[in-house]
């Protein structure tokens, strides 16, 4: 398995409080994603990252914001949480970003109240 | 943006049947992905495709690439309990991997 830790796993939260979600992989690679997966929606991505402090907009990014100070950790912010921002987040990781493999985390179970 | 379509969405058959799952899209893929993922994991790599007309197996799983490389499918032969999951297709291209919204599968023993 690659090495990839999501925290927290689970969450449950208030409607306009701030949240962090973190990634931790120790695989030294350069590409990390943040994804959220919705049922009718299939995977879609948030934000990525192509190096330190390099990062860039995905599909639905508005609501959230990310920050990669280290190789190794990838953190997504939702500043003020909504309930359309109950999903269940998946941080990834790639050596490349054309056509190579992405290793998945387990996810993080979010629940805005 | 590219899109992706699967099919069908659900798949519930009994264990030892064999059966088809279909990715397509409008616009030619540069490569294919085949993933799994199963209850309350993320989702695992099971093969890449690149050649049009390609065909790769995976133990009891035939995946093909069409010749136009705008579609895809995914052939389970006897298939058994554990294979259930999401299958999820992804292109990946000059940007960032796009995936398909899954076709459920349930193998139902």
């Amino acid at each position: 398995d690659a090495g990839i830790t999501q925290s927290p796993r689970h969450k449950v939260t208030e409607t306009g409080t701030p949240v962090t979600l973190r990634c931790h992989q120790t695989e030294n690679h350069r590409y990390m994603y943040w994804y959220r997966q919705d049922p009718g929606h299939g995977l879609r991505l948030i934000h990525y990252s192509y190096g330190v402090k390099d990062t860039d907009k995905g599909e639905v990014s508005d609501g959230y914001s990310v920050s990669r100070s280290k190789t190794e950790d990838f953190l997504l912010t939702l500043e003020s949480a909504t309930s359309s921002q109950t999903s269940v987040y998946f941080c990834a990781i790639s050596e490349s970003l054309v056509g190579d493999t992405i290793y998945f985390g387990e996810g993080s179970w979010l629940t805005v109240v | 943006t590219q899109l992706l379509e699967q099919s069908p969405q659900f798949l519930s058959i009994q264990e030892g049947e064999n059966l088809t799952v279909y990715c397509n899209s409008s616009s030619v893929f540069s490569s294919l992905q085949w993933y799994r993922q199963e209850p309350g994991e993320g989702p695992v790599l099971l093969v890449t495709v690149v050649t049009g007309g390609e065909v790769k197996k995976l133990k009891r799983l035939t995946f093909q690439f069409g010749d136009a490389r705008k579609d895809s499918s995914l052939h389970i032969t006897a298939a058994q309990p554990g294979d259930t999951g999401l299958y999820l297709c992804a292109q990946g291209g000059s940007e960032k991997l796009v995936f398909g919204k899954g076709t459920k599968l349930t193998v139902n023993p």
